[in-house]
């Protein structure tokens, strides 16, 4: 079953404004993973946290990790219009013989307007 | 970079025939790959993990029967859809995960959209 509630389900700006996108989940994890997927084609690897970090950069990306409320935020600043895509959050359980399976969130549609 | 390759891309099958969708890791090898499936406007969702040289472990409610998954090799993971039905219609992504043990990445193949009419 799925494991990550995304919120807002679909979110629309305007360029050069910031995105923010959240994650929960309801197990212990080992790591979270943001990915971004244009309309019907393959997923990007954006960001990877794992559960002992809080934040990571990446450009203009920023994630936060907060175990203790098992949530996660994806920041895009300056957005642009290339980045209108689909955003998931996926979470990689503890459990060693789980062999790093993700779970999905249910994801974020950006939509950015130039 | 990593990349995994997902052949065909694009498939149109009738009701009743099996289909095979292949996921090749192409730079690297991986002892673990694993097959989704995304209907429109949905997540993915975990079908099963392919493990090389053993039998796919399917998550809750797949059935193995008609979703089979063979992992002959370090770089090919095959899935094959029997007696497919227009709900299967969906498309079917794979991800490979680097054999490096150290390695928590998984690299996703472009998916394969199927259709059966």
């Amino acid at each position: 079953s799925q494991q990550g509630e995304e919120d807002p389900q679909a979110l629309s700006i305007q360029e050069g404004e910031n995105a923010t996108m959240n994650c929960s989940y309801k197990t212990s994890i080992n790591n979270l993973q943001w990915y971004r997927q244009n309309s019907g084609r393959g997923l990007v690897h954006l960001i990877l946290i794992r559960s002992n970090e809080r934040e990571k950069h990446s450009g203009r990306l920023r994630v936060t990790l907060d175990t203790s409320k098992k949530s996660s935020s994806l920041l895009i600043t300056a957005s642009r219009a290339a980045d209108t895509a689909s955003y998931f959050c996926a979470t990689a359980s503890m459990i060693y013989n789980q062999g790093g399976k993700l779970i999905f969130g249910q994801g974020t549609e950006l939509s950015v307007k130039p | 970079g990593a990349v995994v390759s997902q052949h065909p891309s694009r498939v149109i099958c009738k009701s009743g025939t099996s289909v095979k969708i292949e996921c090749r890791s192409l730079d690297f090898q991986a002892t673990t790959m694993f097959w989704y499936r995304q209907f429109p406007k949905q997540s993915l969702m975990l079908m099963a993990t392919s493990n090389e040289g053993s039998k796919a472990t399917y998550e809750q409610g797949v059935e193995k029967d008609k979703f089979l998954i063979n992992h002959a090799s370090l770089t090919l993971s095959t899935l094959t859809v029997t007696s497919a039905h227009p709900e299967d219609s969906s498309f079917y992504i794979c991800s490979a995960r680097d054999a490096s043990p150290s390695s928590y990445e998984q690299y996703f193949g472009p998916g394969t959209r199927l259709t059966v009419t």
